[in-house]
């Protein structure tokens, strides 16, 4: 199982937008409307930030969006944040009932 | 609140055994799926391996079939990861995460703050 495509590194200005994409296949993104995102900070444990595609969990942000076309996933943060600063990684569930992470994005508030 | 610790992690020898722990608190842990998920040094993150509220159901990324074993004491509210022929490859912080398996979820919703495991001679 392949990690889903990220890429590296996307940087923003405080209260830009930034959009991440995740890139799989018709095997685990594509799919299923199975798709989750992490935050996670240096030395810390990963955050859920959305799940199941589009949905936030309670306490999240609503700068926090997701969305789905095709094989392709993707996280928006709007409204860019300094605390926003972090490691992002997208997940899915596949057709071997495994799950499968994605590369990883490193967002840098410029 | 929802607590998850990891324990067992060190260093171990190339082609040695480690077991893992996870004591779980704060909700009923025999409702839920429970993962392992590994991140390697400056690496991303990698899914291990699940099994399902009464073990009946055990999943494994390829990588470590055949070596690793997940395994759960919900009298004891622990999970395990049974580690053995280890590799230098295996070296990683192993993180213990809840797992949403419902209709219409598939997430990790709470994690722990993992154990590093090193594997090297």
């Amino acid at each position: 199982q392949s990690a889903l495509t990220q890429p590296a590194s996307v940087s923003g200005s405080p209260g830009q937008s930034i959009t991440i994409p995740c890139t799989g296949t018709s095997s685990d993104v594509g799919g299923y409307n199975y798709v989750s995102w992490y935050q996670q900070h240096p030395g810390k444990a990963p955050k859920l930030m959305i799940h199941d595609v589009s949905n936030r969990p309670s306490g999240i942000s609503s700068r926090f969006s997701g969305s789905k076309s095709g094989n392709t996933a993707s996280l928006t943060i709007s409204g860019l944040q300094a605390e926003d600063e972090a490691d992002y990684y997208c997940s899915s569930y596949t057709s071997s009932s495994t799950y499968v992470f994605g590369t990883g994005t490193k967002v840098t508030v410029l | 609140e929802v607590q998850l610790v990891e324990s067992g992690g060190g260093l171990v020898q190339p082609g040695g055994s480690l077991r893992l722990s996870c004591a779980a608190s704060g909700f009923t842990f025999s409702s839920y799926w429970m993962s392992w998920v590994r991140q390697a040094p400056g690496k991303g993150l990698e899914w291990v391996a699940n099994i399902k509220q009464d073990g009946s159901e055990k999943y494994y990324v390829d990588s470590v079939k055949g070596r690793f074993t997940i395994s759960r004491d919900s009298a004891k509210n622990s999970l395990y990861l049974q580690m053995n022929s280890l590799r230098a490859e295996d070296t990683a912080v192993y993180y213990c995460a809840r797992e949403n398996h419902i209709p219409a979820r598939r997430n990790f919703d709470y994690w722990g703050q993992g154990t590093l495991v090193t594997v090297s001679s």
